[in-house]
């Protein structure tokens, strides 16, 4: 079982529905938990952490953590063709230990 | 300009070649990071550094070497390319040692033919 596992995708979506991506981790005893966002031939990009159990909110950003299922999830609302990317979810497990998913790759169709 | 900025861009090798990508940043960031991005597998940390003078191992360190003899500079050494270091590397910094998310410069495309 991989550490950090998303669905690689295509999450293909309209513009202006929602986009839900889903990210699982092993590590119970992870500390952190971040979304990334990386288009094509770019560097990743933060644009969530969340770190309690619940939802955060940051604009059409919705995080939300589940510890006790070990899920973490990301919701874009109103999604735009600008937000066609891949996202990749981080677990930061303690010391320097990040680990990386491998990435969900979202199309929003105009 | 204020940021993390890597050079080069683009590079192509041939294999046995020594080659160095460069990192520098200019937040004063004590943490520094070197991650690859194959298909298939996401990042995987390469290195990491504390601050100057402190590096450690991360999880496929092997043919690499790495020196931080200056806070903002984490150069990274491929000593004899191969072709499994064809990859993307990014370089990246942080406050702290990862429990607030990191930011990652523009990356070094590297193909080692």
């Amino acid at each position: 079982q991989k550490e950090v596992e998303q669905n690689s995708g295509p999450l293909s979506v309209p513009e202006g529905a929602i986009a839900s991506l889903n990210c699982t981790y092993s590590d119970r005893g992870s500390q952190s938990f971040f979304w990334y966002r990386q288009y094509s031939g770019k560097s990743p990009e933060l644009i969530m952490s969340i770190y309690s159990n619940g939802d955060k909110e940051d604009g059409r950003f919705t995080a939300q953590l589940n510890k006790a299922s070990q899920y973490v999830s990301l919701l874009i609302r109103d999604s735009q063709p600008s937000d066609s990317a891949t996202y990749l979810c981080a677990v930061h497990t303690g010391g320097f230990k990040t680990i990386f998913g491998a990435g969900t790759r979202l199309f929003v169709k105009a | 300009d204020a940021g993390i900025t890597q050079s080069p861009r683009y590079k192509i090798t041939e294999t046995g070649r020594q080659v160095t990508l460069m990192c520098h940043q200019t937040w004063s960031h004590s943490y520094m990071f070197w991650y690859r991005q194959d298909l298939g597998h996401g990042l995987r940390l390469i290195y990491y550094s504390a601050a100057a003078d402190i590096t450690d191992k991360g999880e496929v360190p092997d043919g690499y070497v790495v020196s931080r003899s200056k806070t903002e500079n984490f150069p990274l050494t491929l000593e004899s390319a191969t072709r499994s270091q064809t990859s993307v590397y990014f370089c990246a910094s942080s406050e702290a040692d990862g429990n607030y998310g990191y930011t990652f410069g523009s990356g070094t495309r590297l193909t080692v033919v």
